[in-house]
């Protein structure tokens, strides 16, 4: 199947910075990825739909001033935590589609925020 | 989105078939069921999907009741490295519509 990477797989920085997590689809374009989150023994919640040369959407209840996602080519969008804190703590996991029925998920990025 | 309903754990002895059921009584005649799954600390894994007819791939099988307000998905051999959690998924066709997970079925397979 389609691969997506996500860059890094784990990261560790100090409460008030801000981290840049990548997602790439490596051998597709996606012209739509997604974002997820997942808390210790939970499902996975949607975070937000990242649109190619637009806006992205969010969902209720995810703050798009902290988490800011960029989609800047076909291949790439990126989420930042701005002033991470550490309840933002979390496994954060993409996932992009070529267009066909199957969705493509990321290995995920484990943020541990001290 | 069809909500779904799956138990919350089940176990399985290697070598078995596993069977994990899914009830999905509000499903819409356009809408499929996917199935994925999670193992601990990775990103979900796509296995399978169908919309009414039963489907196999190399992974697994896919049973899905005329009514389609239930489906089984089968492992037909398990093995230690299908311990994982599993979800059931209603939606519309299309991978630009996003995916909403439920809670799952945790499966552990047993030695």
């Amino acid at each position: 199947g389609a691969v997506v990477s996500q860059h890094p797989s784990r990261v560790i920085c100090k409460s008030g910075t801000s981290v840049k997590i990548e997602c790439r689809s490596l051998d597709f374009q996606a012209t739509t990825m997604f974002w997820y989150r997942q808390f210790p023994k939970q499902s996975l919640m949607l975070m937000a739909t990242s649109n190619e040369g637009s806006k992205a959407t969010y969902e209720q209840g995810v703050e798009k001033d902290k988490f800011l996602i960029n989609h800047a080519s076909l291949t790439l969008s990126t989420l930042t935590v701005t002033s991470a804190h550490p309840e933002d703590s979390s496994f954060y996991i993409c996932s992009a589609s070529p267009g066909s029925y199957e969705q493509y998920f990321g290995p995920g990025t484990r943020l541990t925020v001290t | 989105d069809a909500k779904t309903t799956q138990p919350p754990s089940m176990d399985c002895a290697e070598g078995r078939a596993a069977n994990l059921p899914c009830n999905h009584s509000t499903i819409s005649g356009n809408e499929y069921v996917y199935w994925y799954r999670q193992i601990h600390s990775q990103g979900p894994q796509y296995i399978i999907h169908g919309l009414k007819n039963n489907e196999t791939n190399e992974m697994a099988s896919l049973i899905i009741t005329e009514d389609r307000k239930s489906s089984t998905l089968i492992l037909p051999h398990a093995t230690l490295r299908d311990t994982a959690v599993y979800y059931c998924i209603v939606r519309v066709a299309g991978g630009y519509q996003k995916v909403t997970f439920g809670t799952g079925t945790k499966l552990q397979v047993i030695p």
